[in-house]
């Protein structure tokens, strides 16, 4: 079974601020790993998503994450926050033969100004 | 952007009555998904295809059905709504391309069962 654990429902950062939003998950196989991002009212976005090329992967809006297999991760990062990151971010896991894309209960990211 | 649709955008049914949630995709992918989204839950799989007249079950599949009579279409049906069954209703995709595996979603179908 694979499964998603993202740390901290709510996070808050100052704008231009570092943005850390976590994600950690469990796959018995290699994963594929996926971000996406909910703007109030909207659908989902993809982000990025690692599928076993590079471990770092880079993705739109200047958002990167690494995949560290060690520690089972794959966590989100952007070096200045900006006010329109505000957002609901989504961890997701699938791989493996297992073709069924599993969510993390997500990240809500507030940016104060 | 992969040519997904959802209908209706919107609805409002009573307690008790069937409700049918469609899913249309234009890109022939083999895989179809339905997911309902929660507050403090994420995205939960309620059902998905892996081809015509092939589904399974999700996490969350009690009180849901679902039927794939062509590949472009996957319909979710409600058979006798409950007030639990009130959210954001996620329509998916999975496709592999010059990039790899990718899913898309639709834009979602908010269902408020009164």
């Amino acid at each position: 079974a694979q499964s998603v654990t993202q740390l901290g429902s709510h996070v808050s950062v100052s704008e231009g601020a570092l943005v850390l939003l976590r994600c950690n998950y469990s796959s018995s196989v290699p994963p594929y790993l996926f971000w996406y991002v909910q703007y109030p009212n909207q659908g989902l976005q993809l982000l990025l998503k690692y599928t076993s090329a590079a471990t770092l992967v880079k993705g739109i809006n200047g958002f990167e994450a690494e995949f560290k297999k060690s520690e089972t991760s794959f966590h989100l990062t952007k070096p200045s926050a900006h006010m329109r990151d505000a957002a609901e971010y989504f961890c997701a896991v699938s791989g493996g033969g297992n073709e069924k894309l599993t969510f993390g209960t997500g990240t809500r990211l507030t940016i104060i100004p | 952007d992969a040519g997904i649709t959802q209908s209706p955008r919107h609805k409002v049914t009573e307690t008790g009555t069937p409700v049918t949630l469609r899913c249309h995709q234009t890109e022939n992918h083999r895989y179809m998904y339905w997911y309902r989204q929660d507050p403090g839950h994420g995205l939960r799989l309620i059902h998905y295809s892996y081809g015509v007249k092939d589904t399974d079950k999700g996490e969350v599949s009690d009180g849901y059905s679902v039927s794939r009579s062509k590949t472009e279409d996957f319909l979710l049906t409600l058979e006798s709504a409950t007030s639990s069954q009130t959210s954001v209703y996620f329509c998916a995709i999975r496709g592999t391309g010059l990039t790899g595996v990718g899913y898309t979603f639709g834009s979602g179908t908010r269902l408020t069962v009164v």
